[in-house]
């Protein structure tokens, strides 16, 4: 079974700083992506960046990148450059083999300040 | 496109009764996923629907089912409900199974059990 693990359950810097959140997870498959996803007081969840385990190169768009260790199964996010409106709960997740949904973990409430 | 639309927003329901969640997917999207999010954790994930048949369950009781229709819209139906089925209930849906795929997600039916 797959588990995520998110160690930060709050997490508040200024506005233009760069904040880390960190997820280390469990997973018995093989071949398999990671995800990170935002989701608003609008409740609604969105994909911020995915990275595929068997790629070196660390997934990046735009703001946001990852650092990906699949030795430590570690896979953090870095948003740089911060904006209010990153303010949100961060959610990393993992998916299980065939067509199991994601398992996802308990989130990091990111709080951007003015 | 208006994306995945569940509904109702909100409900309240009353221990032992049953409820109806309903779920319309993103066009283009054949596969639907429903999660449950408890206050301050992460979504769990309940089963998943493709091709009008539930492909994949996770560690919930038969209290929950659900079905597909032949347009790839889906139900999420909870009898004898419990106080600790309050919740955030979450759709997503995906254009085919497939460790890469993004889930779209709804905004959720946030369900009160009283």
């Amino acid at each position: 079974a797959q588990t995520v693990t998110q160690s930060q359950p709050e997490m508040s810097v200024q506005e233009a700083e760069t904040v880390t959140l960190s997820c280390t997870y469990d997973t018995s498959e093989n071949n398999y992506y990671l995800f990170w996803y935002k989701q608003p007081p609008s409740r609604q969840m969105i994909l911020v960046i995915r990275q595929e385990a068997y790629k070196q190169q660390n997934a990046t768009e735009n703001r946001f990148s990852v650092n990906f260790q699949k030795a430590a199964k570690s896979f953090s996010l870095k948003i740089s450059d911060s904006q209010l409106g990153d303010t949100a709960m961060y959610f990393c997740a993992v998916p299980g083999g065939g067509a199991d949904g994601l398992t996802f973990g308990k989130g990091t409430h990111l709080i951007i300040q003015p | 496109d208006a994306g995945v639309t569940q509904s109702p927003t909100h409900l309240i329901k009353t221990r032992g009764q049953q409820v109806t969640l309903r779920c319309s997917p993103k066009s283009g999207h054949d596969t639907v996923s429903w999660y449950q999010q408890a206050l301050g954790q992460g979504p769990q994930f309940i089963f998943q629907y493709y091709e009008e048949e539930e492909r994949q369950r996770g560690n919930f009781p038969d209290r929950f089912s659900g079905h597909q229709f032949p347009n790839y819209s889906s139900e999420l139906n909870v009898n004898a409900l419990l106080l600790g089925d309050s919740a955030l209930y979450l759709c997503a849906s995906s254009p085919h199974t497939g460790i890469d795929t993004e889930a779209f997600f709804g905004q959720g039916t946030r369900l009160t059990v009283v």
